[in-house]
């Protein structure tokens, strides 16, 4: 298995492009979560996703939009990006079984993006 | 919200030394506390959790405390050695939710 995977690894924008993160998993999970990391401030979540379908707003939602189309992609949409959406994005999913949830997140390697 | 406060924010020991971090949370309710390790250029990863009904859990040269009424609980690692320099996260959430809250970490380096 390959766990989680994002797409691309690293991107450098400049203000006012656009662009769509993709996370992949292929544990079969439920829940799928965007963070972004940024020095001092620790793992944030911009959304996250219940189910196929289905998306909701996190801590920090403002400027980002989420797709989940089918159960195993997750993305994240910068339509305008800013310079302060410089940040690492990490992607992650959990997993529910007999209508219990499972705290245990599981992360892809990241997403490296830089606004200018 | 939760809100999750970690200190030290950067943490260095000589190798062989234990290395202690500890994270406070708000939120009376949260009864699930996990540690996640980020080596340089991944993401997180689990390391070691701990539940509310439980003081203390080891694993190996780790282990967690867990402090309800101060609501604070900690990172113990003893026998420090190289692999064990990296990013740690406390965080804390309900069990059976699917959320967690994240403290802004620690960087630990051990010196040889």
């Amino acid at each position: 298995n390959a766990g989680v995977t994002q797409t691309p690894k690293f991107r450098v924008l400049k203000t006012g492009q656009s662009m769509t993160l993709l996370c992949a998993q292929d544990m079969n999970h439920e829940y799928m979560y965007w963070y972004r990391q940024d020095p001092g401030m620790g793992l944030r979540l911009i959304h996250y996703s219940v189910g196929e379908g289905t998306t909701a707003k996190g801590e920090v939602p403002d400027g980002y939009n989420v797709s989940r189309l089918k159960k195993q992609n997750f993305l994240l949409g910068l339509e305008s990006a800013a310079p302060s959406q410089t940040s690492v994005y990490f992607c992650a999913s959990s997993y529910q079984v007999a209508g219990a949830s499972y705290n245990e997140q599981f992360f892809g390697p990241g997403t490296r993006l830089t606004v200018l | 919200g939760e809100n999750v406060e970690q200190h030290p924010s950067t943490l260095s020991v000589q190798e062989g030394d234990s290395a202690v971090i500890k994270c406070t949370y708000s939120d009376s309710a949260s009864n699930y506390f996990p540690w996640y390790k980020q080596e340089l250029g991944k993401g997180p990863q689990l390391i070691i959790d701990i539940r509310s009904n439980v003081g203390e859990k080891k694993d190996q040269r780790i282990a967690v405390t867990l402090n309800k009424t101060a609501k604070h609980f900690s990172l113990h690692i003893t026998e420090t050695q190289p692999e064990d320099s990296a990013v740690y996260f406390c965080a804390a959430g309900l069990i059976n939710d699917y959320k967690l809250s994240f403290g802004a970490g620690t960087t630990v380096t051990v010196r040889a």
